[in-house]
């Protein structure tokens, strides 16, 4: 079955950038998503690429994909206090029904 | 205001009884979701609806049942069967369109002593 793997933790220091890294394991994945999770809170969606495009960015944040590593990863830049939450990578395939998420990065950002 | 509610935000539950999580949405999506977190586990889906009268078994149904009878609603029954009910669960929407993106509610901590 589909595999999506991010490292637990990651801290930085206000002001720093932050990056956060998925790789997938399925070859057949269309979109992939970043999510943000406040604490106990829902899943907000972030952003997301297509699977034909290496780089998205949006404001502070920057997305890139390499397609051949099957790697993601989520730059966000500037990072505040406000950006401490858990980041999910999810993907989800053509005419699937659903998303497939991975494990999530907690970011810790340090005053 | 369109969204999607959960209720209660907390619930405490004795062992061996069944307890039902309500999902409530106005955005006139047609699929509905239900996903189990666990720390350091990320989500994993439970059940999910497609359509009215329908739905699906997720990865880790066991122990759950759902119904859905209107467009607007996707309960979730936590049974006396699932074994280590005590996450927080979350329900999602998807919209129309090519696009997957899922819409979260805001959760339910459910706690079972």
């Amino acid at each position: 079955g589909e595999d999506v793997e991010q490292s637990l933790f990651l801290s930085v220091r206000e002001g720093d950038s932050s990056v956060i890294n998925c790789t997938y394991t399925d070859s057949s994945s269309t979109y992939l998503y970043w999510y943000k999770q406040e604490p106990g809170a829902g899943l907000q969606l972030l952003t997301y690429i297509f699977s034909n495009m290496d780089m998205k960015q949006d404001q502070r944040l920057t997305v890139l994909l390499n397609k051949k590593d099957k790697h993601l990863s989520l730059r966000i830049a500037d990072t505040q206090t406000g950006d401490s939450a858990i980041y999910f990578c999810a993907e989800s395939e053509t005419g699937a029904n659903n998303l497939f998420f991975g494990t999530g990065t907690r970011l810790t950002v340090i005053p | 205001d369109g969204g999607i509610t959960q209720s209660p935000k907390y619930l405490f539950r004795k062992e061996g009884q069944n307890v039902t999580l309500s999902c409530e949405q106005n955005l006139n999506h047609d699929a509905m979701y239900w996903y189990r977190q666990d720390p350091g586990q990320g989500l994993r889906l439970i059940y999910y609806s497609q359509i009215v009268n329908d739905f699906q078994k997720g990865d880790i149904a066991e122990g759950y049942s759902v119904s859905r009878e209107k467009k607007e609603s996707f309960p979730l029954t936590v049974t006396s069967a699932q074994k280590n009910p005590t996450a927080f669960y979350l329900c999602a929407t998807k919209g129309q369109g090519y696009s997957y993106e899922q819409y979260f509610g805001p959760g339910t901590r459910l706690t079972v002593t």
